[in-house]
């Protein structure tokens, strides 16, 4: 059965300093997974994806994210975070066999101090 | 190329009251959720659909909740009556998938920026 847990529900860090948000997984098929960030009153914006290709991959924002299989994570970072960043972030998991069912994590807020 | 689009933004209703929710996909997805996000708790998926067939509502809470998507185009989502837990916000998203074997696909899902209901 698919889960997806984010470590922090919040991060805070200083503006110019590294992000961390982690997200460990569960899957029984080949996930493909996924971070979203979601800014206040916004809707929800794909960051990055894996699908099975390269396992480090590359998203929007200067944001990356690795997929570690023996791990089970699929953490997010960013070398030096900006205000803009400051909002919520999802990691989330799809499933390719069967109906592509899709869970999220709880989520993780970022806050960026000045 | 239109994004996916939700109506209303907002909407606040009294308990009992009766609300529709609508939600246009990405031209060409026949993929369409619903999910919730009820307050301070995690976006949880409601229901899946596939063109007009509805491919799994297992996230259904209960039979207050009723999803259409007459036509595989756009998709409603009707609360009657609404109770105060229903609140929340409630986000649609659309995808085309790709699939690659018979273990993989890439359902990369493109999501609206949500309806935030509120029942008082």
């Amino acid at each position: 059965a698919q889960s997806v847990t984010q470590l922090d529900s919040h991060v805070s860090v200083s503006e110019g300093t590294p992000v961390l948000l982690r997200c460990n997984y569960s899957s029984s098929y080949s996930p493909s997974l996924f971070w979203y960030v979601q800014h206040p009153n916004k809707g929800l914006q794909l960051l990055l994806k894996y699908t099975s290709a390269a396992t480090l991959v590359k998203g929007i924002n200067g944001f990356e994210a690795e997929f570690k299989k023996s791990e089970t994570s699929f953490h997010l970072t960013k070398p030096s975070a900006h205000m803009s960043d400051a909002a919520e972030y999802f990691c989330v998991v799809t499933e390719g066999a069967g109906g592509f069912k899709t869970i999220f994590g709880a989520g993780t807020r970022l806050f960026v101090k000045a | 190329e239109a994004g996916v689009t939700q109506f209303p933004s907002h909407s606040v209703i009294e308990k009992g009251q009766t609300v529709t929710l609508r939600c246009d996909p990405i031209s060409g997805h026949d993929n369409l959720y619903w999910y919730r996000r009820v307050m301070g708790k995690e976006i949880k998926f409601l229901l899946h659909f596939v063109k007009e067939s509805k491919q799994d509502e297992s996230g259904m809470p209960n039979n207050r909740f009723l999803a259409e998507r007459t036509g595989g185009t756009y998709s409603t989502l009707k609360v009657q009556p609404a109770e105060l837990e229903d609140s929340g916000v409630y986000f649609c998203a659309s995808s085309q998938v790709l699939v690659v074997s018979s273990a993989l696909a890439h359902n990369e899902q493109f999501f609206g920026p949500g309806t935030r209901l509120t029942v008082l």
